[in-house]
């Protein structure tokens, strides 16, 4: 079942900060962030594992709550770079062998303005 | 960290001609190799997972004899779109999953299949 995200769409000066926000009705292994730009292929960002495990890029945080299902990405200090469209993608759970790929919410369109 | 090659970039081709797309793990062996597809404005849409030397799995609604998936050995997978009509045009990606310890997965550059 596809993930909810919020907002659909955010625009900030640069500097500012944004929060992002991902949410399932289903049980989650792992949840994974990523930003596209126009006409590209999505870039990784973050993914945050059941039982608090993260990895990702030094200016992108995020939170994952296991009891509610939820995730938030946190983009400080915004940089006119980070413009894109944001999508979470989820795993249901972790088979070994990578055979579930991920389903995708529908993005939050970021625009950074100088 | 983990590469994933894919080819063609960018494709046209005419109407009921078939299309071939090729997605290869550069530095790693991929067992397990997914394809997305992509319209405009829209969310990634898992299309199927191409497992090596046994059948691709498909997600409801994709039709498998239209979408045609090899995986022959542990570094590449192909998707052929057969008899593709302008309806198919899309955004085709495809990914595969980083190898241990990491957990993420890595996307291809995309293939933008264009149908006239």
């Amino acid at each position: 079942q596809q993930p909810v995200q919020s907002p659909q769409a955010v625009i900030l000066r640069e500097g500012e900060d944004a929060v992002i926000n991902c949410s399932s009705s289903k049980a989650l292994y792992s949840v994974h962030w990523y930003r596209q730009k126009h006409g590209e292929a999505p870039v990784f960002l973050m993914i945050l594992l059941k039982g608090g495990e993260q990895k990702g890029h030094d200016k992108i945080s995020a939170s994952f709550n296991e009891k509610k299902q939820q995730s938030s990405l946190y983009l400080t200090a915004s940089q006119l770079s980070y413009s894109g469209t944001y999508f979470c993608g989820t795993e249901l759970h972790y088979s070994g062998g990578g055979a579930d790929g991920l389903t995708f919410g529908k993005g939050t369109h970021l625009i950074i303005q100088p | 960290g983990a590469v994933v090659s894919q080819h063609p970039s960018w494709v046209i081709c005419k109407s009921g001609t078939s299309v071939k797309i090729e997605c290869r793990s550069l530095d790693f062996q991929a067992t397990t190799m997914f394809w997305y597809r992509q319209f405009p404005k829209q969310s990634l849409m898992l299309m199927a997972t191409s497992n090596e030397g046994s059948k691709a799995t498909y997600e409801q609604g994709v039709e498998k004899d239209k979408f045609l998936i090899n995986h022959a050995s542990l570094t590449l997978s192909t998707l052929t779109v057969t008899s593709a009509h302008p309806e198919d045009s899309s955004f085709y990606i495809c990914s595969a999953r980083d190898p241990w310890p990491f957990y993420g997965y890595t996307f291809g550059s995309g293939t933008r299949l264009t149908v006239v």
